[in-house]
């Protein structure tokens, strides 16, 4: 079974709609992170959030939200006012020492490749 | 600063031979991991480096190997290509200690023919 999920292979949106990604996880650990990152075409991946299983606070950072809900294992990922340059691969991860997690060791989700068309 | 350099950017082999990647961390930063991103697997942990010790494995055959220098600079190794390790290779750094922000490099794409 896969321990991180992302449902959406493929989003399209239209320039300035709003769009959520989704991302459900697995763990038995009490204590886990979360993370988001963002992969554009370059193929570098890039690092939007990190959130520790003690803080279900939902956070804003600009256009992007993040909603973490710990009693669905949800952590969902909000761009408000979507832009062509938000088109990306977005992957969700985490880290559990259930799975022998540690600085470097992340288990990724399969991504949710998003394109904003304008 | 200088972001993670990864060399080289693009290789190609033939089943059988191997294939050595490098990466340089961004510095001041003391660990370095590796990832394999396929279409079919999607992105793999292979290994992490702390302070030239390998910390961490993933479920890679033994053909993977790597290492890291004192100079916090890691290579990685691949023996007896199979068809299958075409993959980007993805060198990620960061400063150690509780999961955090990792620095990803922009990979070497390998391909086996």
């Amino acid at each position: 079974a896969q321990k991180v999920t992302q449902a959406q292979t493929e989003i399209s949106v239209v320039e300035k709609e709003d769009v959520t990604l989704d991302c459900v996880y697995e763990t038995r650990d009490t204590t886990y992170y979360l993370f988001w990152y963002k992969q554009p075409p370059s193929g570098e991946l890039v690092f939007l959030i990190r959130r520790n299983s003690f803080d279900e606070q939902n956070e804003i950072s600009g256009r992007y939200s993040w909603n973490f809900q710990k009693s669905t294992s949800s952590f969902n990922f909000t761009i408000t006012a979507s832009q062509v340059v938000d088109s990306a691969v977005y992957f969700c991860a985490l880290s559990a020492k259930e799975y022998g997690g540690s600085q470097g060791n992340l288990i990724f989700g399969k991504g949710t490749k998003l394109s904003v068309k304008p | 600063k200088a972001g993670v350099t990864q060399t080289p950017r693009y290789l190609i082999k033939t089943r059988g031979q191997q294939v050595t990647l490098s990466c340089s961390p961004i510095s001041g930063h003391r660990s370095v991991s590796w990832y394999q991103q396929t279409p079919g697997q999607g992105l793999q942990f292979l290994f992490e480096y702390f302070s030239e010790t390998q910390r961490n494995k993933g479920n890679f055959p033994g053909r993977f190997s790597g290492r890291q220098f004192s100079n916090s600079r890691s290579e990685m190794n691949v023996s007896t290509l199979e068809l299958g390790d075409s993959a980007l290779y993805l060198c990620a750094s960061s400063y150690g200690g509780v999961p955090g922000e990792l620095f990803f490099g922009e990979g070497s794409r390998l391909t086996v023919l």
